[in-house]
């Protein structure tokens, strides 16, 4: 079975323009979580959805919003670019939702630059 | 809010011995879960091993175990035989009642031959 797949891999962008990043969770998993890696930091929590509707959301500017598709796939998008945006966006999935000792699976991430 | 803490910015062992990461964690909560990601150069984050906050017993994978302390909030992972593959970034991860993980700054693992 596929692992939880990101595209694009890599992209460059230049302040002030839009991004949008993909996920597709693995198969059957039905939650989707979007975290930001800074270079030398951990990862920090953006959004949660599940089932298609948002279930939680970290402390980032409206800037950044995202949404679940009835595939359970998932798109973050982020406007106005600045150059702290710049970071490593990772997409993990899990089978629901809820507190559960489920596995979350992380993807590869998209490596995102701005300049 | 709950807070993750790695002490250990970098931490050094050599092959084939014992290394030991630190974590300590704050919340408020009664239930939750706690994690050991490894994320090697590639970025992907790996699952190591997992702890259920209501489970005495210290969890273990393979050369993998934890030391898991609830009343002091403190969760180490322990790595015997250490492998040159083990080398990479080691976070420390809490899961509690709003489902999203809660990371450390992370650990440097590296591994000497």
């Amino acid at each position: 079975d596929a692992g939880v797949t990101q595209s694009p891999t890599h992209l460059i962008k230049t302040r002030g323009q839009h991004v949008t990043l993909r996920c597709s969770p693995i198969s059957g998993h039905k939650s989707v979580s979007w975290y930001q890696q800074v270079l030398g930091q951990g990862p920090q929590f953006i959004f949660q959805y599940y089932e298609k509707e948002e279930r939680g959301r970290g402390n980032f500017p409206d800037r950044f919003s995202a949404r679940q598709f009835p595939n359970y796939s998932s798109e973050l998008n982020v406007n106005a670019l600045l150059l702290g945006d710049s970071a490593l966006y990772l997409c993990a999935s899990s089978l629901d939702g809820s507190l559960s000792g489920n596995t979350i699976y992380f993807g590869e991430g998209s490596w995102l630059t701005v300049v | 809010a709950q807070t993750v803490t790695q002490s250990q910015p970098e931490m050094s062992v050599q092959e084939a011995e014992t290394v030991t990461l630190s974590c300590t964690y704050d919340t408020s909560e009664s239930d939750y879960y706690l994690f050991w990601y490894k994320q090697p150069p590639s970025r992907q984050m790996i699952l190591v091993i997992r702890q259920e906050a209501y489970k005495q017993q210290n969890a273990t994978e393979n050369r993998f175990s934890v030391n898991f302390q609830k009343a002091a909030k403190s969760f180490s992972l322990k790595i015997s035989d250490s492998q040159l593959g083990d080398a990479a970034m080691y976070f420390c991860a809490y899961k509690g009642y709003g489902n999203k993980l809660v990371f450390g700054a992370g650990t440097i693992l590296r591994v000497k031959s």
